[in-house]
């Protein structure tokens, strides 16, 4: 089946640890998105990736880092530098070209810290 | 920069019966996306309903349409027949119709509640 797998659905962390939480696809897929969802709050865009090996800060990227080695994995660690990680967190891909199109969301993995 | 406005945190509606929620938004972009995603308790976000912008003709897709009113930047999804599995966070959201500009922008959502 194609589609978008994210683990773990849980995480726990403690502070001042870093966690990587994971993101792939078999939809061949050329953009990926992470989000990050607190609650009462819609979707903020936290990085994104149009292409391997690159990638640009969304609206909340301070205390995140990503990397795109493969068109097929785009994996988010959240550092000990980000101030309040404990969020519900969403990946997102899509197809790419002269027109935008529609983003399809993974399962999500809920971060807690300890 | 866009911004999308959802002003009903919850709403609730009889089974069976219709019930429209309300989006507003603002961009400076001339062509552009609009969406519905619905949120069930598994919290995965799926698509419902998609309108491109340049299109006129109100999109549908089975027991959900939209309202869009372009000139008054207001893109409401109506559903029709309410069933059990209805239940769950909507969120409007646009985003720029041409890639290269990415940025999807959510509204803060609102709760369904489906009364059997």
């Amino acid at each position: 089946d194609g589609g978008i797998t994210q683990s773990p659905k849980y995480l726990f962390r403690k502070e001042g640890q870093n966690v990587t939480l994971s993101c792939e696809q078999n939809l061949n897929h050329d953009a990926m998105y992470w989000y990050r969802q607190d609650p009462g709050q819609g979707l903020r865009l936290i990085y994104y990736s149009q292409i391997v090996n690159d990638f640009q800060k969304g609206d909340i990227a301070e205390g995140y880092s990503v990397s795109r080695e493969k068109k097929e994995s785009f994996p988010l660690t959240v550092t000990s530098a980000q101030k309040n990680p404990t969020a519900f967190y969403l990946c997102a891909s899509k197809l790419a070209g002269g027109r935008a199109d529609t983003q399809y969301f993974g399962p999500g993995t809920r971060l807690t810290v300890l | 920069a866009q911004t999308v406005t959802q002003s009903q945190p919850e709403m609730s509606v009889q089974e069976a019966e219709t019930v429209t929620l309300s989006c507003t938004y603002d961009t400076s972009e001339s062509d552009y996306y609009l969406f519905w995603y619905k949120q069930p308790p598994s919290r995965q976000m799926i698509l419902v309903i998609r309108q491109e912008a340049y299109k006129q003709q109100n999109a549908t897709e089975n027991r959900f349409s939209v309202n869009f009113q372009k000139a008054a930047k207001s893109f409401s999804l109506k559903i029709s027949d309410s069933q059990l599995g209805d239940a769950a966070m909507y969120f409007c959201a646009s985003n720029p119709l041409y890639f290269g500009n990415e940025k999807l922008t959510f509204g803060t959502g609102t709760r369904l509640t489906i009364i059997p």
